[in-house]
């Protein structure tokens, strides 16, 4: 499975949007990108997954460049409960194995 | 619904004394079962995976072992514990090798 690379930490206010950026330039083209976020002491959350086109759901939206190489996980309106660490994944359509790296974590302040 | 359980939610146990811990998942027929493990400030680390009773694949050699006895119950075990085999053990399913997995919400194992 291709490395991802994510910054360690970062910050957000409450109430905006919280840009949370991937850097995958070893991805292949049967891989998807997935994020997880994993709040203090519980288990990693599933939020979303994506191959080639932008994706959104009720958590998030998630933003993949034309060529792959990277992309933004947004959560719209951040609260303090969205504190976490978020990790990105990448991995191949038929494969069981999520590679979870250190991941960012952000913290949502008031 | 699919609801995933894991018990117990802490657990301390000494050098030498087996384990036994137990994931069940509801709502779901013929689930993908994995155990994963994730020490102190790391990332996970995936230890066995099921696609079906008595269906195990390690990724891992290690102190531990797995069973799925049932359909909807994963098992993870261990004759003598190790201090290296301390940290938190996720239980996760997926409806297909392709699909999200979902987590539940782990034990934490302290080995004394």
């Amino acid at each position: 499975d291709a490395k991802t690379t994510q910054p360690p930490s970062m910050d957000c206010a409450e109430g905006r949007a919280a840009n949370l950026p991937c850097n995958h330039s070893t991805i292949s083209g049967n891989e998807y990108v997935y994020w997880y976020r994993q709040i203090h002491s519980q288990g990693p959350q599933y939020i979303i997954h994506g191959l080639k086109n932008n994706e959104t759901n009720e958590m998030a939206s998630l933003i993949i460049t034309e060529d792959r190489k990277s992309s933004t996980l947004i959560l719209p309106h951040a609260t303090l409960r969205d504190t976490a660490v978020y990790y990105c994944i990448v991995r191949v359509v038929q494969g069981g194995k999520l590679i979870f790296g250190q991941g960012t974590e952000l913290s949502v302040k008031p | 619904s699919q609801t995933i359980h894991q018990w117990p939610a802490t657990l301390v146990q000494p050098v030498g004394s087996p384990l036994s811990l137990e994931c069940t998942v509801e709502g779901t027929s013929n689930p993908n079962l994995y155990w994963y493990r994730q020490a102190a400030g790391r990332g996970l680390q995936l230890l066995f995976y099921s696609v079906g009773i008595g269906q195990i694949s390690s990724e891992v050699p290690q102190n531990l072992s797995a069973s799925r006895p049932q359909d909807r119950q994963f098992i993870l075990s261990s004759k003598k514990l190790l201090l290296s085999d301390s940290g938190f053990y996720l239980c996760a399913w997926s409806v297909h090798t392709n699909q999200p997995q979902h987590f539940g919400d782990g034990t934490r194992l302290s080995i004394l």
